[in-house]
């Protein structure tokens, strides 16, 4: 059975500083991973999307990277903002013959950037 | 121009109750999910439509049923609503039944069940 495991669960730091996000799962056979922002009281913000095959991938401050065999995947935001306080999800789409769009999430990680 | 939308926003209700939560995409997409997040920020997913037709099913209660009218459209009728039931649902889209397509999400509906 899939887990996906995030650490650390909540995470402040101040303005300027980068951002390390970590995300874990158990199996490895996994066909993407896909990275949300959800802010209070609101849906999620798909941020990025890794296919297996790929090992990173980049929009603006944010880089997000893939290790399939070790089972983790690591998003980087550069040089944080305020708004970038939210809470992030990480979450993993199965390869199995019955599980078309099965997304596995995890908890998630809570950020505060203080000014 | 909203791309998922949910209605409603918040409800309250009492247990025994009926209740149903809209959902609509404007994007085109051809399949539609129903997530259940609990009170310990766990999203889950409920059921997948594509094309109007059941494709994922995972196991939940027979009290809930999904109804899609149309492609554009899925419902979720929830029956004799249980305390456990309190959470927030989420609706979501994406283009295709791929692997390979981002899922596109609503607001939530934040279900109280008192």
């Amino acid at each position: 059975k899939q887990e996906v495991t995030q650490i650390p669960a909540a995470l402040s730091v101040p303005e300027g500083e980068n951002l390390v996000l970590n995300c874990s799962f158990t199996d490895s056979a996994i066909y993407n991973l896909q990275w949300f922002r959800q802010d209070p009281g609101k849906g999620l913000t798909s941020l990025l999307l890794i296919q297996s095959s790929q090992r990173e991938q980049t929009s603006g401050r944010l880089n997000a990277s893939l290790d399939k065999s070790s089972g983790r995947s690591t998003l980087y935001i550069a040089a944080s903002q305020p708004g970038d306080s939210a809470t992030y999800l990480c979450a993993v789409r199965q390869f199995l013959a019955d599980s078309w769009g099965k997304l596995q999430f995890g908890a998630g990680t809570q950020v505060v950037v203080t000014p | 121009d909203t791309a998922v939308s949910q209605t409603p926003k918040y409800l309250v209700t009492q247990m025994g109750n009926d209740k149903s939560i809209k959902c609509e995409q404007n994007l085109g997409h051809d399949t539609m999910y129903w997530y259940k997040q609990d009170s310990k920020k766990f999203l889950k997913i409920m059921f997948s439509y594509n094309n109007k037709e059941l494709i994922i099913n995972e196991t939940v209660p027979n009290r809930f049923s999904p109804k899609s009218p149309d492609k554009a459209h899925l419902n979720l009728h929830i029956n004799s609503l249980e305390l456990g039931d309190s959470a927030v649902y989420f609706c979501a889209s994406s283009p295709k039944e791929s692997l390979s397509y981002e899922q596109y999400f609503g607001p939530g509906t934040r279900l109280t069940v008192t």
